[in-house]
């Protein structure tokens, strides 16, 4: 059963960096598929924020994610998420999923929630 | 960017009726790359219809999607207290990937 798990800080101060980890088990994230990063404001809805593949391949969402860089750690089989500059727009859940073979997210994690604020 | 509609925003049905949704995307999608998702508060989504019409693994055949071009639908046939949540459309065929606003299904 492939599993992913979200951790990082859930507070984070305006004009900081973001970090997020989302670490995979029950599959090895260098023997395919593409990992994403999705995020939800609180009472709205869903963004897609960027996706990348085990050999560092990556494609982003370009609005608001110029702040974004998504990176990933195959001997950790675990992938992270950047994002800088944050404001309280940047307050949201973030999921990390897996990208199935016909192209939707078939696995999600439980989701994290991070806000900003001094 | 592909903007995904959909509509009503909410719908009010009792259980054991039928729900219709619909999702409207700005530009043809090919019926491949439209995907259906499941919200319950607090929880991840999770995917319910892959191809505009497959249902994911586990997913009750109560479950259906259709549709083609610009328009597809989601139909629960019967619905039951576990499915009184919010429904996603999204589309992955064309960067980047966008989600519909979604529909809130409640108990009337």
């Amino acid at each position: 059963q492939v599993r992913l798990q979200e951790s990082g800080p859930g507070l984070v101060e305006p004009s900081e960096t973001l970090s997020l980890t989302c670490t995979v088990s029950g599959y090895s994230i260098s023997s395919g598929y593409y990992w994403a990063w999705i995020r939800q404001p609180p009472g709205m809805g869903l963004e897609w924020i960027g996706s990348l593949y085990h050999s560092g391949i990556t494609n982003y969402n370009p609005s608001p994610m110029s702040r974004v860089t998504l990176s990933v750690d195959t001997s950790k089989n675990r992938f992270s998420l950047q994002l800088t500059s944050v404001t309280a727009a940047d307050t949201a859940v973030y999921y990390c999923a897996r990208i199935g073979d016909s192209g939707p997210f078939d696995y999600w994690g439980q989701g994290i929630l991070v806000t900003v604020s001094s | 960017e592909i903007v995904l509609t959909q509509s009503p925003g909410t719908l009010s049905l009792s259980p054991g009726e039928r729900a219709t949704l619909s999702c409207r995307a700005s530009q043809t999608i090919s019926s491949s790359n439209l995907a259906w998702y499941q919200q319950k508060p607090g929880q991840a989504p999770r995917l319910l219809i892959y191809g505009a019409s497959s249902r994911a693994t586990g997913i009750p055949d109560r479950f259906s999607g259709s549709g083609y071009g610009t328009d597809f639908t989601l139909t629960i046939s019967r619905l039951e207290p576990e499915d009184f949540a919010v429904y996603y459309c999204q589309q992955h065929g064309s960067s980047p990937l966008t989600f519909g606003p979604g529909t809130k299904v409640h108990i009337k």
